[in-house]
């Protein structure tokens, strides 16, 4: 079936360094790719998302590109503050069911 | 309005008590959703609810029942809880359902629920 596999966290990076979060996915047809945030006590909010094939998703200074050659949608930011602490998670919508399925999710902090 | 709401924000019940927790959307989204989060974990689906009517019920104990009044708002009635159904109760909606979805979907900011 349909799967998400992220990089384990926790990433503990310091202010204005550069951050790399790895997803790749396995699925039948074309899915839709998302990253999702979640920030300490709150919902998900959706961050960015690519809908085909080299797509590039951007939001806030983070980007993803849809790689179909590798399946992976890997998010990038090139310098993270500390409000950027948070818990990251992929997620890709199937093809044929739109069921969201997500990654483990990947905790995030920024130190000063 | 771009917002899925839900209350209340926190909830303490006891296992020998009767809550609901309600969510509301005004986007005109045609399915609504309910999931179970435990902390550092990814959402885990429960129900879904398609254009009003219960289209996925993920084996979900009888403790939790969900209801879809109206294409606006979604409840989950908790009855007779366990201590480990503690946990972020989040709802969400889409535009789509049954197939590949563009959009993703909205969350609202979830209910954290204890259960003493």
């Amino acid at each position: 079936g349909d799967s998400v596999t992220q990089m384990e966290g926790p990433v503990t990076l310091s202010e204005e360094a550069f951050l790399t979060i790895n997803c790749t996915y396995t699925a039948t047809g074309y899915p839709s790719l998302f990253w999702y945030v979640q920030y300490p006590g709150e919902g998900l909010q959706l961050l960015l998302k690519a809908t085909k094939a080299d797509d590039k998703g951007s939001n806030k200074g983070f980007e993803a590109t849809y790689r179909k050659e590798t399946t992976s949608f890997h998010l990038e930011k090139g310098s993270v503050q500390v409000s950027d602490s948070a818990v990251y998670f992929c997620a890709l919508s199937a093809s044929n069911t739109g069921k969201l399925i997500f990654g483990q999710g990947t905790t995030l902090q920024v130190k000063p | 309005d771009t917002e899925v709401t839900q209350t209340p924000k926190h909830l303490v019940m006891g296992m020998t008590n009767k809550k609901s927790l309600k969510c509301e959307q005004h986007m005109g989204h045609r399915a609504m959703y309910w999931y179970k989060q435990k902390a550092k974990k990814p959402p885990e689906l429960m129900f879904v609810y398609s254009y009003e009517k219960l289209s996925i019920n993920e084996s979900v104990p009888s403790r939790f029942s969900p209801e879809c009044p109206n294409s606006s708002l979604l409840n989950l009635h908790l009855h007779a809880l366990q201590p480990e159904d503690s946990a972020l109760y989040l709802c969400a909606s889409s535009r789509l359902v049954g197939r590949k979805n563009n959009y993703g979907y909205t969350f609202g900011s979830g209910t954290r629920l204890t259960v003493v």
